[in-house]
Order: structure tokens, then sequence, then C-alpha cells
């Protein structure tokens, strides 16, 4: 069975631009979550999608949103990029809500 | 008060030796506590997760301790080997509320 997907791996952006992150939760999974992880601040969450609805939504700003589709896969972006978001951006994806999430390999942002 | 501590930040073991991470925490609402791993270059996996009716649970070398009263529990590292050299997170999470997690322990074990 195929882990969770997340492309692409490694991403380099200039400040003011903004990003696209995709996600492909292991198949039969409906929930999949979004987590940042900085040296300093450790996993800190994002948002989560169940059934393509938001189902809760960490403390960030706006411009951090995400979607997800009918086929459970999902997307976040990013706008008008700071230095600040360089980060790890993991994503997790679990059969159903607070049950047992597993996550991708991450996508490693840095913004120049 | 939605905040786990994790302590130490790192830790460094003999090969093996038991390696102890403690975690606390203030809200008592929690009611699912996962440990999860993770490898440079890896997404965190889930090593093992226990739930407040349950003082201790045991999955090969690796056991949770949970005291609900102090609000703490910790995992043990039996008999530590150098492949354990991660970092490890404890977290918190309430029915289907969002996981919380501790900053993280980077461990390593001497060979």
């Amino acid at each position: 069975k195929a882990g969770v997907t997340q492309t692409p791996r490694y991403l380099i952006k200039t400040r003011g631009q903004q990003v696209t992150l995709s996600c492909s939760p292991i198949s039969g999974h409906r929930s999949v979550s979004w987590y940042q992880q900085t040296p300093g601040q450790g996993l800190q969450f994002l948002f989560e999608y169940f059934s393509e609805t938001q189902r809760n939504k960490g403390n960030f700003p706006g411009r951090f949103s995400g979607r997800q589709f009918s086929n459970s896969r999902s997307e976040m972006n990013v706008s008008t990029l700071e230095l600040g978001d360089s980060a790890l951006y993991l994503c997790a994806s679990s059969f159903y809500r607070n049950t047992e999430a597993f996550f991708g390999q991450g996508t490693r942002l840095t913004v120049v | 008060q939605q905040q786990v501590k994790q302590s130490p930040q790192s830790l460094i073991v003999q090969k093996g030796g038991i390696s102890i991470i403690n975690c606390a925490y203030e809200n008592t609402a929690f009611d699912y506590f996962p440990w999860y791993q993770q490898f440079p270059g890896k997404g965190p996996a889930l090593l093992i997760a226990i739930r407040p009716d349950v003082s201790e649970k045991k999955e090969g070398r690796f056991t949770i301790s949970f005291n609900k009263s102090a609000k703490q529990f910790s995992l043990h590292i039996m008999d530590s080997q150098p492949g354990d050299s991660a970092t490890y997170f404890c977290a918190a999470s309430i029915g289907d509320d969002k996981i919380i997690f501790g900053k993280g322990t980077r461990l390593h074990i001497l060979p």
C-alpha cells in the first residue's frame, strides 16, 4: 500500500511569491492534516480537511490556505511568501478523524 | 493550556541503556497521547500511543508510562540501540480535535 505522497520534495521561492504544495493521502484515507515544522517551533498544526471540508484550523495567518478534492487529495497554498515561511511542510493522512495519522516525507520550502 | 511540554531537548545514551523522555500537559480533556519517531529527511511515524484509562503500554522495547494525576507521560526505550537515534515527539489530542505536539527530543545513542 503506497504511503502519503507529497510533491514537490524541495522548493525555493522568492519573497512575495506564492506556492502550492500537494499531498496524496493513503488510498481510502479521508482525513488530511497539514503541519509546519521548524527547528524553533517544532510541529505546528495548520489545518485539517475531511470529506472536502476544513474541520480544524491552527493559528496561522490567512496567507495559508488549503483545500481537499473529492479523491481526498489535498493542496495547501501560501501567498505573499515571507522569509519566516521557510520550513518543512508535512501532510498526514488518516482513515477517519483522530485515528492513526501517517505522515508524508514533507516538502522543504525555502524562501529567499 | 493546549500545550504539551517535552523534556529534555536532547539526550545522549549509551548503547544498551534506557532512554527516558518526559512530557507534561495541562488540559485534562486530552484523551489520546501518541509518540512519534522522526528520522532525518523523513516524516514522523507513529511509534506507540496510549489513552488515559491505561497507566502503561509496552510494545517491544518501547514503553509509555502515564500518570493521570500528575498530568505527565513518558517514553522509555529499553536496551537503546544506535538505530533508535532519532527525534521523538510526544503529542496529545481531544476527540476529533487537532494533535498538539511537543517540541521534540533529539536522541543520540552512542555505539
